[in-house]
């Protein structure tokens, strides 16, 4: 089974700055995708960004971006110019390409002050 | 265009009663997949579901939880004789076609399921 580690249980950034979250997973696959979702203090979660592995190119959406290192099985995000509304946890998650269920890590609680 | 909808968005029971979680998907889905959100935990994938067919349940416990998506209606997931154990948050997700290449999954708000 594929597992997926976040390392930051919480981080802080202020506003306007640029944060990057860590994740690694471990897999034997060649070819699976990655997301991270967001889950706002509403509970509801949010995909912001996926990623698929036979892709070289880093995912990007707006202020959203991820480095990801096959080699090195990581899968970072970062956030530019932090707003108050990233206020929220991020979950990783990985899907193989022979299944359908996400495996997701525990999750890192990000907070963005004024 | 409705996104995934789930109710209740809380529900209380006392322990040994039924509890009932429904789950529209959004429109022209096809694939629903339930998970399970324990405190402080990410979620856990439970039951992958189309219309009248359980396609995997491998992450759904051996007894007392149960799902369906009948060819009419929402989604359930039912849990029998519930147990403090159960309390969790339960999330629905869908998606097109379940070509599991091609698709991202939408999430529901979930339902806050707590055990007295």
């Amino acid at each position: 089974a594929q597992t997926v580690t976040q390392s930051q249980p919480e981080m802080s950034v202020q506003e306007a700055e640029t944060v990057t979250l860590s994740c690694t997973y471990d897999t034997s696959e060649s070819n699976y995708y990655l997301f991270w979702y967001k889950q706002p203090p509403s509970r509801q979660m949010i995909l912001v960004i996926r990623q698929e592995a036979y892709k070289q190119q880093n995912a990007t959406e707006n202020r959203f971006s991820v480095n990801f290192q096959k080699a090195a099985k990581s899968f970072s995000l970062k956030i530019s110019d932090s707003q108050l509304g990233d206020t929220a946890m991020y979950f990783c998650a990985f899907m193989n390409p022979t299944g359908y269920a996400l495996n997701f890590g525990k999750g890192t609680s990000l907070l963005v002050t004024p | 265009n409705a996104g995934v909808m789930q109710n209740p968005r809380h529900l209380v029971r006392r322990r040994g009663q039924e509890a009932r979680l429904r789950c529209s998907p959004m429109k022209g889905h096809s694939h629903v997949y339930w998970y399970r959100q324990l405190p402080e935990e990410g979620l856990k994938f439970m039951v992958y579901l189309q219309k009248e067919n359980i396609i995997d349940e491998s992450g759904m416990p051996k007894e007392r939880f149960s799902a369906e998506f009948p060819k009419e209606g929402p989604s359930i997931l039912r849990i029998q004789q519930v147990v403090r154990g159960d309390s969790a948050a339960y999330f629905c997700a869908s998606s097109p076609t379940g070509r599991r290449r091609q698709e991202t999954q939408y999430f529901g708000p979930g339902t806050r399921l707590l055990v007295l």
